[in-house]
């Protein structure tokens, strides 16, 4: 068991590029969560996989993000267009049925738009 | 309305006091409970959870949940300054979506 794994740790962007943001979740979790966090605030809920399938993505959630799952191992969250308000931490987290609703972390990406 | 609403704080207690951190949610539907502890320039890890009206002991920790009420809280006993951190309230209403509070700031001073 090693952790959930993001990748990279710190991206600076300007703003319109596009971003790409990687998590391998711990291995055999079903379950992958993206969240977004700013200072001093709680973990912003983006969306979540059970496998391969995108079961739920926040209304507030913009059409320039989107997040992949493809064979229900690592995931992508990519942001199109990037804007300052998109500076956040990006923290991507996983789960599975031995755990109940328990989340275990990744350590992060933090992204700064300039 | 927030669906997860913690104080903000900061919550500061003496080496060795207990410290008493309180949420509220807003939907009833709600099954699952948690308390994250994260500290500064980390990321959030599990210390309870709670699925049942009452009282779960864990060493130091103490978490009371009253569905009635709405109400979830940590309670961190003999407090020492290494539980200084944020701690996030975090509810599930059983899909696997689980909401965060904005977090309770504790400094326990030494």
């Amino acid at each position: 068991d090693t952790g959930v794994s993001q990748n990279p740790r710190h991206k600076i962007t300007k703003r319109g590029q596009n971003v790409t943001f990687r998590c391998d979740p711990i291995s055999e979790h079903n379950r992958l969560y993206w969240y977004r966090q700013t200072l001093g605030q709680g973990p912003e809920f983006l969306t979540y996989f059970q496998n391969e399938a995108q079961l739920e993505k926040s209304r507030l959630l913009s059409d320039r993000f989107s997040a992949e799952r493809p064979k229900g191992s690592f995931s992508t969250l990519e942001i199109q267009r990037t804007e300052q308000g998109d500076s956040a931490m990006y923290l991507c987290a996983s789960g599975d049925w031995r755990g109940g609703e328990k989340l275990f972390f990744g350590s992060g990406t933090q992204l700064s738009v300039l | 309305q927030k669906e997860v609403e913690q104080n903000s704080g900061p919550l500061s207690v003496p080496e060795g006091a207990i410290a008493s951190l309180n949420c509220t949610y807003s939907d009833r539907g709600s099954q699952s409970f948690f308390w994250y502890r994260q500290y500064s320039g980390k990321s959030p890890e599990l210390i309870m959870s709670i699925y049942s009206n009452g009282d779960k002991e864990d060493g130091r920790f103490t978490a009371q949940l009253n569905k009635a009420s709405q109400y979830v809280s940590l309670l961190i006993r003999d407090s020492q300054p290494s539980d200084s951190a944020t701690y996030l309230c975090a509810v599930s209403t059983g899909g696997f979506k689980t909401i965060f509070g904005a977090g309770t700031r504790l400094f326990v001073k030494a």
